[in-house]
């Protein structure tokens, strides 16, 4: 069964580095979305991607923040100065056109900002 | 306003209880109604949606929506152990590429 794929599982990065993390989305879909689950918290919507723009953005997603698709497998979010609150386990998901309800989310990458 | 209220839980039953998961929310403009599982440190893991009011039925779980009071619900017939797992409620307006609101989620454990 096709499922989305992120790497890595778990980033150790100091605070005021740069991290980007992967994701490679589910082949035959289009919409491309990052979420956040800071521990004990709800998952919260950060950006969705669709046609190489964004769609929707939350006020989380603020100017540290980017995403990119730069091929045609690979979706990624970058986080330009990482701060402490930035810790959380971040997830890809995907959806097929037409169905935006229907999204498939990955494993997470486990960020940790020290 | 885009809240979703979910009780966190812990919910604790027997195996082969009927379990009952609920959530409110302020937005009557929300369309689409899912619920997701998820395990420990693992993605959620989309198990129903549901369009607008009604029911709709899966194997052992069945979603309710009732749009007039602004509540869903899920219900798990004959729960296993392997049921235990946070149940994540979660909200979309009818938009291609729209965000999914979620509740905070209700942590089931199901003991044998």
């Amino acid at each position: 069964e096709p499922e989305v794929t992120q790497t890595p599982s778990h980033q150790v990065t100091q605070m005021g580095q740069e991290v980007i993390l992967r994701c490679v989305p589910i082949s035959n879909h289009l919409y491309f979305y990052w979420y956040r689950q800071i521990l004990g918290q709800k998952v919260e919507f950060l950006v969705s991607f669709y046609n190489n723009e964004i769609s929707e953005k939350s006020e989380i997603f603020d100017d540290q923040f980017s995403v990119e698709r730069p091929d045609g497998s690979n979706f990624t979010l970058k986080i330009r100065s990482t701060k402490l609150e930035d810790s959380a386990m971040y997830f890809c998901a995907s959806s097929e056109f037409g169905v935006p309800y229907e999204q498939y989310f990955g494993p997470g990458t486990r960020l940790t900002v020290t | 306003q885009k809240e979703v209220e979910q009780d966190p839980g812990p919910l604790s039953v027997p195996e082969g209880a009927i379990v009952s998961l609920n959530c409110t929310y302020s937005n009557s403009a929300f369309q689409y109604f899912m619920w997701y599982r998820q395990y420990s440190r693992k993605g959620p893991e989309l198990l129903m949606y549901t369009y607008s009011s009604g029911n709709k039925e899966d194997g052992r779980f069945t979603a309710q929506v009732d749009k007039s009071s602004k509540y869903i619900s899920l219900f798990i017939r004959d729960s296993q152990p392997s049921d235990s797992a946070t149940y994540l409620c979660a909200m979309s307006f009818d938009q291609a590429g729209t965000a999914l609101i979620f509740g905070k989620g209700t942590t089931l454990s199901v003991s044998s």
